[in-house]
């Protein structure tokens, strides 16, 4: 069964950067032509996509948000990450990981989730 | 950007009874539609995709329909279990979540 875990720091300054690393266990990061999603759920708010990317390192953003995000693999230790730089109040929250289903744009997979503060 | 809309925001619904979520696409998302479960503290849990197809070990009383731009997830008989926030969310063009409906013991 696949498995996903999100790790990182769950506090961070304002200005500074928000960095966060998704572990997969139970299958390989690289098989499959899977994207991997980050998603995030602010305090009392919806589910917000983040980014994705697919194995072979092509990474789509949501043009929405206003700090900037990066997502990348690191296949040697099956995991993949986000940075968002600059971060602020508005950042606060909850981060998870997926993986996509069987269709493309869909979630199956998912990490519990990672409380991630933004407070001096 | 698509708009999904979701309604009522809070619902309800007594053990055993049936509880119908709607959600509304600001343009036509044809059948591209997911409905979650997201409860508390855990991961959300995808139920249906492409509509009204349900996910794997999803139990029957869960079931989707609509196309274009209206959508229902029925839940036939609730369970304890079933109480939750569900989201809506379309693939078509990019992603986008509904900003879910509250499933509550009446």
């Amino acid at each position: 069964q696949l498995q996903l875990q999100e790790s990182g720091s769950g506090l961070v300054k304002p200005s500074q950067t928000l960095s966060l690393t998704c572990n997969v266990s139970g299958g390989s990061i690289s098989s499959g032509g899977y994207s991997w999603i980050w998603i995030r759920q602010p305090p009392g708010k919806g589910l917000e996509w983040i980014g994705y990317l697919y194995d072979s390192g092509r990474t789509y953003y949501n043009p929405s948000l206003k700090s900037p995000v990066t997502i990348s693999i690191d296949r040697s230790n099956n995991q993949f990450s986000l940075n968002v730089t600059s971060v602020t109040a508005a950042d606060t929250a909850v981060y998870y990981c997926a993986r996509q289903g069987a269709v493309a744009g869909t979630f199956l997979y998912w990490g519990q989730g990672i409380l991630v503060t933004v407070s001096s | 950007e698509i708009v999904m809309t979701q309604s009522p925001a809070t619902l309800s619904v007594s053990p055993g009874e049936r509880a119908t979520l709607s959600c509304r696409a600001s343009q036509s998302v044809t059948r591209n539609v997911a409905w979650y479960q997201h409860k508390p503290g855990q991961a959300p849990r995808l139920l249906i995709y492409n509509g009204s197809t349900r996910a794997t070990g999803i139990p029957a009383r869960f079931s989707g329909s609509g196309s274009g731009t209206e959508f229902t997830l029925t839940i036939s008989s609730l369970q304890s279990e079933d109480f939750a926030v569900y989201y809506c969310q379309q693939y078509l063009r990019w992603l986008s979540f509904g900003g879910g409906t509250q499933v509550e013991i009446k």
